[in-house]
């Protein structure tokens, strides 16, 4: 089974500063996606961004890029040019693309606070 | 265009009650999730459909129920509601090569 970690319960950064949100995985499998959801507090869940295991470019969009480390199952979100609107939860999240048994393994979540 | 919404909302019953949450998704997708966020946060996966078929069913009590009467729609019944059931649940459904999931509004569920 896989297992997704985000060992900080929380984060605060100044806005327009750069954060970093960390992740860590385990699995046994060689092809699998990773994703950052953010959950403002409207409770919607919102794709960030998503990195395909078989890529070794990390990927980016717009103020948002990954830092992806394959051997050490690594995983973390940097937000530069932080705005508060970010202010939200981010769960890491991990799948095993098998079609109709594909399933979001969720990390705890890490509460992010962009300060004024 | 909501592309995957749920009614209601908020839901707060006693214990003991029965209740359904609705879902509907109009991206034209095969599959569908029910995942539970409880008080701590916590996202886990309870069941998914497929074409109105059960594929996973995550170790959740038998009195949740999911139904599929089809492709766009997936509600969840729960019979003799609990205090632990209280929760936000989410719908979402996916399709395509990295199966992206999206999301419903999530419905607040408190069980007094």
């Amino acid at each position: 089974a896989q297992t997704v970690t985000q060992s900080q319960p929380e984060m605060s950064v100044q806005e327009a500063e750069t954060v970093t949100l960390s992740c860590t995985y385990d699995t046994s499998e060689n092809n699998y996606y990773l994703f950052w959801y953010k959950q403002p507090p409207s409770r919607q869940m919102i794709l960030v961004i998503r990195q395909e295991a078989y890529k070794q470019q990390n990927a980016t969009e717009n103020r948002f890029s990954v830092n992806f480390q394959k051997a050490a199952k690594s995983f973390s979100l940097k937000i530069s040019d932080s705005q508060l609107g970010d202010t939200a939860m981010y769960f890491c999240a991990f799948m095993n693309p098998t079609g109709a048994n594909s399933k979001l393994t969720f990390g705890k979540g890490i509460t992010l606070s962009v300060r004024p | 265009d909501t592309a995957v919404s749920q009614t209601p909302k908020y839901l707060v019953t006693q214990m003991g009650n029965d209740k359904s949450i609705k879902c509907e998704q109009n991206l034209g997708h095969d599959t569908m999730y029910w995942y539970k966020q409880d008080s701590k946060k916590f996202l886990k996966i309870m069941f998914s459909y497929n074409n109105k078929e059960l594929i996973i069913n995550e170790t959740v009590p038998n009195r949740f129920s999911p139904k599929s009467p089809d492709k766009a729609h997936l509600n969840l019944h729960i019979n003799s509601l609990e205090l632990g059931d209280s929760a936000v649940y989410f719908c979402a459904s996916g399709q395509g090569v990295y199966n992206e999931q999206f999301f419903g509004p999530g419905t607040r569920l408190t069980v007094l």
